[in-house]
């Protein structure tokens, strides 16, 4: 069965201090592994799409990464406007999508 | 208007009410989706309409109808709630049909919060 599973479940920054969330997948044939944004009261923003390991994309103060297990989204130096539930999610060659729970992000000033 | 519109933005209803949740998307996709959102949990597929028919129904209680009249308008009809179906309803567009479906990015409309008393 296919998992998507990100960690941690919640993170507590300082401005300024650079941290990274994790996007763990097991899926039968990763064809894409996407990224949101999700505001309180809000759906869920498109963030990046990557295709294949090794593939990186960046947007403003985040960058994705992508290896065979897992993806990663770096904050780089993040301002409390970045505070938000950042959600994974994997599709696969049996055409399911599979999100993760999601990971809250708090950037105090 | 642009992107992807619900409402009501929020919904109180009785076990016994009928109501009718709506989406509409301005973006020309070709598939929609509805997605049942609760508190730290993922977020779970319960129908896909690709080119206005229904691809997936993910065993979803037969309480929930969806309606796909046509590509740029959604339903989701409810009966006979319980009060364990109280949660965010989200709904999403995207381009592609078929396997495609699942590798395009959704845009997401804001949902409806529904409570189920």
């Amino acid at each position: 069965e296919d998992q998507v599973t990100q960690s941690p479940e919640a993170l507590r920054l300082q401005e300024g201090e650079s941290s990274s969330l994790n996007c763990s997948y097991t899926v039968s044939g990763l064809r894409g592994l996407f990224w949101y944004r999700q505001d309180p009261g809000k759906g869920p923003e498109f963030l990046f799409t990557l295709y294949s390991a090794g593939e990186e994309k960046e947007k403003e103060r985040l960058k994705a990464t992508l290896t065979k297990k897992e993806s990663f989204l770096h904050i780089t130096a993040p301002k409390p406007e970045d505070s938000a539930t950042y959600l994974c999610a994997a599709s696969s060659n049996d055409y399911k999508l599979s999100f993760g729970a999601g990971t809250t992000v708090t950037v105090r000033a | 208007e642009t992107g992807v519109t619900q409402t009501p933005r929020h919904l109180v209803m009785g076990m016994t009410n009928k109501k009718s949740l709506k989406c509409e998307q301005h973006l020309g996709h070709n598939a929609m989706y509805w997605y049942k959102q609760s508190a730290k949990k993922p977020l779970e597929l319960m129908f896909v309409y690709s080119l206005e028919e229904r691809v997936e129904n993910n065993s979803v209680p037969s309480r929930f109808s969806p309606e796909c009249p046509n590509s740029s308008h959604l339903f989701l009809h409810l009966h006979t709630l319980q009060p364990e179906d109280s949660a965010l309803y989200l709904c999403a567009s995207s381009q592609g049909t078929g396997g495609g479906t699942y590798n395009s990015p959704l845009h997401f409309g804001n949902g409806t919060r529904l409570t189920v008393t």
